[in-house]
């Protein structure tokens, strides 16, 4: 059975970057599939952040694009979201996310719980 | 970026009445080399995290009950319930998978009358 949980801070100051890890339980990310980060402020709708594939190729929201970094840690059965500058808009309940596939265009079926971070000073 | 517009907002229905959500995307979602489109149907019960009900617009994944479904293709797309439980409560969200940036839609919550 595939799990995902996110981690990291829930805290981040404004400018600064925010650190997400995704932890994968289940299934080797290297031999894989799809990975995805999306996010949900509170009481809004979701938003795709940007995936990686098990090879490392990166696909990003154009609207993120500047300041979004994924990037895969096989060795850790991880990946990680890195999103710098951070403001108060980004405050929001990030989830990691796999796909059904192998490919980005597919749905997303497994779902971690999510993590909040607030931006706040 | 292809938008996703969910109408209605919310909507209360009585037990064992149906639902139904419309979702319509800003441009076709459906890829005519495999006649499929890339649409999925996700539910979000309060203080969790999505699950995907439905993809391909109409296929059902695994352990959803037969109550919902899904049906539509090119722009405009349907989820039904056609007898609402005390469970299906929750924000119901389409998305496009037919090109990035994947988007959704703004959500609709389904609620009891």
């Amino acid at each position: 059975q595939v799990q995902l949980q996110e981690s990291g801070p829930g805290l981040v100051k404004p400018s600064e970057t925010l650190s997400l890890t995704c932890t994968v339980s289940g299934h080797s990310i290297s031999s894989g599939y799809s990975w995805g980060w999306i996010r949900q402020p509170p009481g809004k709708g979701l938003e795709w952040i940007g995936n990686i594939y098990h090879g490392g190729s990166t696909y990003y929201n154009p609207s993120l694009m500047s300041r979004v970094t994924i990037s895969l840690d096989t060795s850790k059965n991880q990946f990680s979201l890195k999103l710098s500058s951070v403001t108060a808009a980004d405050t929001a309940v990030y989830y990691c996310a796999r796909h059904k596939s192998g490919s980005l265009y597919d749905a997303l079926n497994i779902w971690g719980q999510g993590t909040m971070v607030t931006v706040s000073s | 970026d292809i938008v996703m517009t969910q109408s209605p907002d919310s909507l209360a229905v009585s037990l064992g009445e149906r639902a139904t959500i419309n979702c319509k995307s800003s441009q076709t979602v459906l890829y005519t080399s495999n006649n499929k489109n890339y649409l999925a149907w996700y539910q979000q019960k309060p203080g969790q995290s999505p699950k995907l009900l439905i993809d391909w617009a109409s296929t059902r994944e695994s352990g959803v009950p037969d109550r919902f479904s899904g049906s539509g293709s090119g722009t405009d797309f349907t989820l039904t319930i056609s007898s609402l439980q005390a469970e299906d409560v929750a924000v119901y969200y389409c998305q496009q998978y037919y090109s990035t940036p994947l988007t959704f839609g703004g959500g609709t919550m389904v609620e009891i009358k």
